[in-house]
């Protein structure tokens, strides 16, 4: 079964403190991994898509790295508004076509 | 250019009702993924709509209906609603059906069953 985890569930920094976001997939034909932010009350606002192991993207603060069982989120400096909840997921291929399997989330605050 | 829509964005709902939730995707998008998302069991996946088709089904049972209109807007419908279902519905939309798109959200219906 196509399973996506991602720790930790919690995460406090203090502003400027760098951490980074884990998510372990075990998947069958996995497409592409995605990361995303949510904020309360909101629909997840997309960030990265990667492909392939080895394979970097970098926004702002944020930088999305990939390998063949993992994904690593880093967060540099981060600041109260990167407060949010951290979604990642894995696009599939299953006996039923197309599928996005997502992973529970990583709360994130960062404190002023 | 405008993002997913979803109306309403609030609902509330007594057991044994039926509602319909609708969804426009982006402009130019074509496929319509629906999601529910609680507290306890985070994002699952609904279904998937391309070209008025069904292409894909989550692991949910037949309350949960959808469908998708020729100009790629889409509506979910649970009938005989129970208090489990209280959750947000989101869409999502994506260019094509193709294993490299992206897929954009909308806010989300946020239904409450009383």
């Amino acid at each position: 079964e196509d399973q996506v985890t991602q720790s930790p569930e919690a995460l406090r920094l203090q502003e400027g403190e760098s951490s980074s976001l884990n998510c372990s997939y075990t998947v069958s034909g996995l497409r592409g991994l995605f990361w995303y932010r949510q904020d309360p009350g909101k629909g997840p606002e997309f960030l990265f898509t990667l492909y392939s192991a080895g394979e970097e993207k970098e926004k702002e603060r944020l930088k999305a790295t990939l390998t063949k069982k993992e994904s690593f989120l880093h967060i540099t400096a981060p600041k109260p508004e990167d407060s949010a909840t951290y979604l990642c997921a894995v696009q599939v291929v299953d006996n039923y076509g197309q599928n996005f399997v997502f992973g529970p989330g990583t709360r994130l605050s960062v404190l002023p | 250019k405008a993002g997913v829509t979803q109306t309403p964005r609030y609902l509330i709902k007594t057991r044994g009702q039926q509602v319909t939730l609708s969804c426009s995707p982006i402009s130019g998008h074509r496929s319509v993924s629906w999601y529910q998302q609680t507290p306890g069991q985070g994002l699952q996946f609904l279904f998937e709509y391309f070209s008025e088709t069904q292409r894909n089904k989550g692991n949910f049972p037949g309350r949960f209906s959808g469908r998708q209109f020729s100009n790629s807007r889409s509506e979910m419908n649970v009938s005989t609603l129970e208090l489990g279902d209280s959750a947000l519905y989101l869409c999502a939309s994506k260019p094509g059906w193709g294993d490299t798109d992206t897929q954009y959200f909308g806010p989300g219906t946020r239904l409450t069953v009383l």
